[in-house]
């Protein structure tokens, strides 16, 4: 049973072009939620999807950042327009919806690494 | 808006020892979910432990326990017979209750180091 898939690894992008990150959650999980790293920091919650539909994305930037979840395919962060502060690594978490899903834990992803230069 | 705070940046263990990590957090809330996360430098993101607040009993999880202290709002993480795999950060987070989603709040991280 494979995990959360993240592709690609590492991503390197010039300032003004289009990052496209992609996240497979785990089989049989149909929530992903995205969240970014920042150099020395924890990580920050973006947003949260569901199949089709966008739940909470309290934590995306206001601008350039947009996120889907299709019926078919993986998950897609979308950052247009990078900038040096977009540089971090972004993870991909996915969980199962189970009776007590109060406590359903989230499986990570290994995250993908952009650097924008 | 509610934090989880780790105090130590860095923390230090010999083999075989010991260590404590600390982790408080603030809420309004009577029912959430706190975790700790292991990051080892592959940077995957690794569950170690789960908490429920409700409950007052300490989870265990082999050799790794926590310390859940409700009323102070805290949560430490005690790993007993260090191995050198456990050299890696460790995200403390929380989860609000009444929620059906994984909204998870984490703290700065505490690099520990096992030394053999």
């Amino acid at each position: 049973n494979a995990g959360v898939m993240q592709n690609p690894r590492h991503l390197v992008r010039r300032r003004g072009q289009e990052a496209r990150l992609r996240c497979s959650p785990m089989k049989g999980h149909s929530h992903v939620y995205w969240y970014r790293q920042l150099p020395e920091e924890g990580l920050k919650f973006m947003v949260y999807l569901q199949k089709e539909n966008i739940i909470d994305e309290s934590g995306m930037p206001k601008e350039r950042f947009s996120a889907e979840f299709p019926k078919e395919g993986p998950s897609i962060l979308r950052i247009q327009q990078v900038v040096r502060g977009d540089s971090a690594a972004y993870f991909c978490a996915s969980s199962a919806r189970t009776g007590t899903a109060d406590n359903s834990p989230l499986h990570f992803g290994n995250g993908t690494r952009l650097t924008v230069t | 808006a509610q934090t989880v705070t780790q105090s130590q940046p860095e923390m230090s263990v010999q083999e075989a020892e010991t260590v404590t990590l600390s982790c408080t957090y603030d809420t309004s809330e009577n029912n959430y979910y706190l975790f700790w996360y292991k990051q080892p430098p592959s940077r995957q993101m690794i569950l170690v432990i789960r908490q429920e607040a409700y409950k007052q009993q300490n989870a265990t999880e082999n050799r790794f326990s926590v310390n859940f202290q409700k009323a102070a709002k805290s949560f430490s993480l005690k790993i007993s017979d260090s191995q050198l795999g456990d050299t890696a950060m460790y995200f403390c987070a929380r989860k609000a209750g009444g929620t059906s989603y994984g909204k998870l709040t984490f703290g700065q991280g505490t690099i520990l180091t096992v030394h053999p």
